[in-house]
């Protein structure tokens, strides 16, 4: 089935480093979302960024969205080690069954103090 | 003021049982899911309702019977529970865009996290 892609699959990082996270797809979106799951934690959701935009921020995320090469990026700026988690990206195929995510299959993200 | 709850947190269950996990939103939402989550953290669409019509069912074996008696609430019952049902199921919400399905931003219950030995 389809799925994004996430990498790296691991990233370790200092407080207060920048991390930056990679999502690719496969097929033409409607929209791709970003989520963060703590360990033991459901998803909470982060960021969604529609097909005709190109770059979202909320406080110190930025995502960028580029669908010509069907990838996305998720930059934290000013890491903490409250960031440690899991992040996904998720995406709404435009054609097909776009009634569901597809999702990656994540980044782990560590931010040691 | 939980948004999305499930209940229950926990389910350690022998193989064989029957068990069921049941879900809740008070967000006013209009869609439901279920998904498993694995040990590598794969997350696994399973159902969706929307304003209790099934939408969205993958290829599940029929020992998984959903049930949305209303647009708040979507159980999960499952039959004869094997080895392999050991995951974190998560219960997930969001309200589709008007005329259609698309999916924007879901909003995740905590999880059951279930053992079957």
């Amino acid at each position: 089935s389809q799925q994004g892609e996430e990498d790296p699959q691991a990233l370790s990082i200092q407080e207060g480093e920048n991390a930056t996270m990679n999502c690719s797809y496969k097929t033409s979106i409607n929209n791709l979302q970003w989520y963060r799951q703590n360990s033991g934690r459901g998803l909470v959701h982060l960021i969604l960024i529609r097909s005709n935009e190109r770059e979202k921020h909320s406080g110190r995320l930025r995502v960028t969205l580029d669908t010509s090469k069907k990838s996305s990026s998720l930059l934290i700026t000013a890491s903490r080690a409250a960031d440690t988690a899991s992040y996904f990206c998720a995406t709404v195929p435009r054609a097909g069954n776009n009634r569901k995510l597809i999702w990656g299959l994540g980044t782990s993200l560590a931010v040691n103090p | 003021d939980t948004a999305v709850s499930q209940t229950p947190k926990y389910l350690v269950t022998q193989m064989g049982n029957d068990k069921s996990i049941k879900c809740e939103q008070n967000l006013g939402h209009d869609t439901m899911y279920w998904y498993k989550q694995d040990s590598k953290k794969f997350l696994k669409i399973m159902f969706s309702y929307n304003n209790k019509e099934l939408i969205i069912n993958e290829t599940v074996p029929n020992r998984f019977s959903p049930k949305s008696p209303d647009k708040a609430h979507l159980n999960l019952h499952i039959n004869s529970l094997e080895l392999g049902d050991s995951a974190v199921y998560f219960c997930a919400s969001s309200q589709s865009a008007r005329g259609g399905f698309d999916p924007y931003e879901q909003y995740f219950g905590p999880g059951t996290r279930l053992t079957v030995t």
